[in-house]
């Protein structure tokens, strides 16, 4: 089937914002999902949007949905060296979870 | 309440021998999956189970089998290894497949 697209990497300064993007392939997918994985670690799930939302806020999370271009973001505020890890998109198919390639986000202090 | 849980954490084999690495959850999920991490490659299903006693091919599925005897237990049998199995593993369990995902921490396995 078709991918699901991240970039691979990102680097940003401690205290800026963060953005990573990730462009999904099936517009019935119903949930959407974000997931962090540290250096060594398994997958947590940082948050998740559902299909009938455009946005979700939670503390420094920001998750917006584009349906028309099937298109998710990531926003992280006030970015800190904890935040430095590995972040996968994914979506709900038919079946189970689809992943992206992940996004490696080094935060410069 | 463990979550999920996988083991061993790391093991060696040789080209040609067989293990089964083991993940458990207690949960009560009845949606379990496998997937393996490659560098470069996110991580890919290689099987997939709905229930007891029923379970489906993911996306990689070729060198390993399952079975799903019990709602917690997902074991996943690699019959003969191969180099090219060498890969972080993760389980993971849902109430339902469209539900969030909870991992395991992980196997990581080299074949030599």
């Amino acid at each position: 089937g078709e991918d699901v697209e991240q970039s691979l990497f990102l680097s940003v300064r401690e205290g800026d914002s963060s953005v990573i993007n990730c462009t999904y392939t099936d517009s019935s997918s119903t949930y959407l999902y974000w997931y962090k994985q540290e250096p060594g670690a398994g997958l947590q799930l940082l948050t998740y949007i559902f299909s009938n939302m455009d946005m979700k806020q939670d503390q420094r999370l920001t998750v917006l949905l584009n349906k028309k271009d099937k298109h998710l973001s990531l926003r992280i505020a006030d970015t800190q060296t904890g935040d430095s890890a590995i972040y996968f998109c994914a979506e709900i198919r038919n079946t189970p979870l689809v992943f992206g390639k992940g996004t490696r986000l080094s935060v410069i202090a | 309440n463990a979550g999920v849980t996988q083991t061993p954490k790391f093991q060696v084999l040789k080209t040609g021998q067989s293990m089964t690495l083991q993940c458990a959850q207690d949960m009560n999920h009845e949606y379990m999956s496998w997937y393996r991490q490659d560098p470069g490659m996110g991580l890919r299903l290689i099987h997939y189970s709905v229930g007891a006693g029923i379970t489906d091919q993911g996306e990689v599925p070729n060198g390993y089998n399952v079975s799903r005897s019990t709602t917690e237990d997902f074991p996943l049998r690699l019959l003969s290894a191969a180099p090219s199995q060498t890969s972080v593993y993760f389980c993971a369990s849902s109430r339902a497949v469209q539900e969030t995902q909870y991992f395991g921490p992980g196997t990581r396995l080299l074949v030599l």
